[in-house]
């Protein structure tokens, strides 16, 4: 059974970079798309970006000059950079796998809260 | 970018009642549309896929309608571990990957 947990700093300080990486177990990172999702506090959800196994992305243009997502299939994880961060980037930050085909999200981490402080 | 709207904001229901939640798009997304259910500290869980196949495990209570514009989540029967949001997002014009704003189906 895949699983998928998340990392990283906690508290980022603003105008820096938020980087976070996922780690993928229990199966394969080939042959899926995989993606970034994150949730600031008391509202809804924001898709960020995916990553197919081979590196192609696509990101939200409301982020898109700011967020990189890179794979590494050696250590099945994938990694979000998000740079010039402010307050307003303060949120849950989950990863997911899309299906394979269609773009609905069908696994996800259990989430890691990034706070930007000023 | 398509917009999705959901209603109503926040759902009051008694146990064992019916609940219909609706979700709107800016423009046809077809029957590429998913639901997802979110606890309180947890992650978003699949609920339904493709407007109305129900993913692996989710029970038959939960189904899915709808084509186009305009799609319904219907939970027949609430149980307790049925009090939470709920989200829908749609998948046939991307990017971006647009979800709606959630309805609180709490208890009444």
């Amino acid at each position: 059974q895949v699983q998928l947990q998340e990392s990283g700093p906690g508290l980022v300080k603003a105008s820096e970079t938020l980087s976070l990486t996922c780690t993928v177990s229990g199966d394969s990172i080939s042959h899926y798309y995989w993606s970034w999702i994150r949730q600031p506090p008391g509202a809804g959800l924001e898709w960020i970006g995916y990553i197919y196994y081979t590196g192609s992305t696509n990101y939200n243009p409301s982020l898109k000059s700011r967020v990189t997502i890179s794979v590494d299939t050696s250590k099945t994880q994938f990694s979000l950079i998000l740079s010039s961060v402010t307050a307003a980037d303060t949120a849950v930050y989950y990863c997911a796998r899309l299906d394979g085909y269609f773009h609905y999200m069908d696994v996800w981490g259990k989430g890691t809260t990034v706070t930007v402080s000023s | 970018e398509i917009v999705m709207t959901q209603s109503p904001a926040t759902l009051a229901v008694s146990p064992g009642e019916r609940a219909t939640l609706s979700c709107r798009a800016s423009q046809s997304v077809g029957t590429d549309l998913a639901w997802y259910q979110q606890k309180p500290g947890q992650a978003p869980r699949l609920l339904i896929y493709g407007a109305s196949t129900r993913a692996t495990g989710v029970p038959a209570r939960f189904s899915g309608s709808g084509s186009g514009t305009d799609f319904t989540l219907t939970i027949s029967s609430l149980q307790s571990e049925d009090f939470a949001v709920y989200y829908c997002q749609q998948y046939n014009n991307w990017p971006p990957l647009t979800f709606g704003g959630g309805t609180k189906v709490e208890i009444k």
